[in-house]
């Protein structure tokens, strides 16, 4: 069983296009984030969610906007899409927002072209 | 807000030998010090950690040392297998924070010859 799962795996689109990737933790944690790895392998927080409430927003551009329907599922909608937003997008979970481990999922490659 | 220094960039070695990572951090409130490995096209994945109440941890051949006055943690792989070979990324936190969020350092690229 997948406890962190994204959708898609990858992402190919044109530079303006809105896209959506949307992850699903089946582990029961109440916090879930988001974050973007760039073509040199950094790993940056984006959001955070704790029970449906954003709690984590890092200084990201208002073109990307999360949104969790329940704690279970954190999505993410770009808009616009720049050629700049080409990356990997990683979703993780953690038990709360106390720390601890975060489980993270295979990732979403996303390439604006 | 918390940076985190990780070296080397990459790191080869011989298999059977010893791997080290180091990391330094800047906020001394940070208490909390996980290690991850990523595989090729998988996502991160923990594989030990350490909070600012144990100055060493083990598991089996992985070992993480913590120094909090210098604010150095170090990442001991010992007896290199080439699986182990992937990108190890250190981490920062602080676990008190209302918005608990990792600080990751740049990552290390691991590979093992065999």
């Amino acid at each position: 069983d997948t406890a962190v799962s994204q959708t898609p795996k990858y992402l190919v689109t044109q530079m303006g296009n809105d896209k959506s990737i949307k992850c699903e933790q089946n582990l029961g944690h109440d916090t879930m984030y988001w974050y973007k790895q760039d073509s040199k392998k950094f790993l940056k927080i984006m959001f955070s969610y704790n029970n449906k409430e954003l709690i984590i927003n890092e200084t990201v551009p208002n073109r990307f906007s999360p949104k969790s329907p329940d704690k279970a599922h954190l999505n993410l909608h770009i808009n616009s899409l720049e050629l700049g937003d080409s990356a990997v997008y990683f979703c993780a979970s953690s038990q709360d927002r106390t720390g601890g481990e975060q489980y993270f999922g295979p990732g979403t490659r996303l390439t604006v072209t | 807000g918390e940076n985190v220094e990780q070296h080397p960039s990459t790191l080869s070695v011989q298999e059977g030998d010893s791997a080290v990572i180091k990391c330094t951090y800047s906020d001394s409130a940070s208490n909390y010090f996980p290690w991850y490995k990523q595989e090729l096209g998988k996502g991160p994945q923990l594989i030990i950690d350490i909070r600012s109440n144990v100055g060493e941890k083990k598991d089996q051949r992985i070992a993480v040392t913590l120094n909090k006055t210098a604010k150095h943690f170090s990442l001991h792989i010992t007896e290199t297998q080439p699986e182990d070979s992937a990108v190890y990324f250190c981490a920062a936190s602080n676990e008190m924070d209302s918005s608990y969020k990792l600080i990751f350092g740049s990552g290390t690229r691991l590979l093992v010859r065999p």
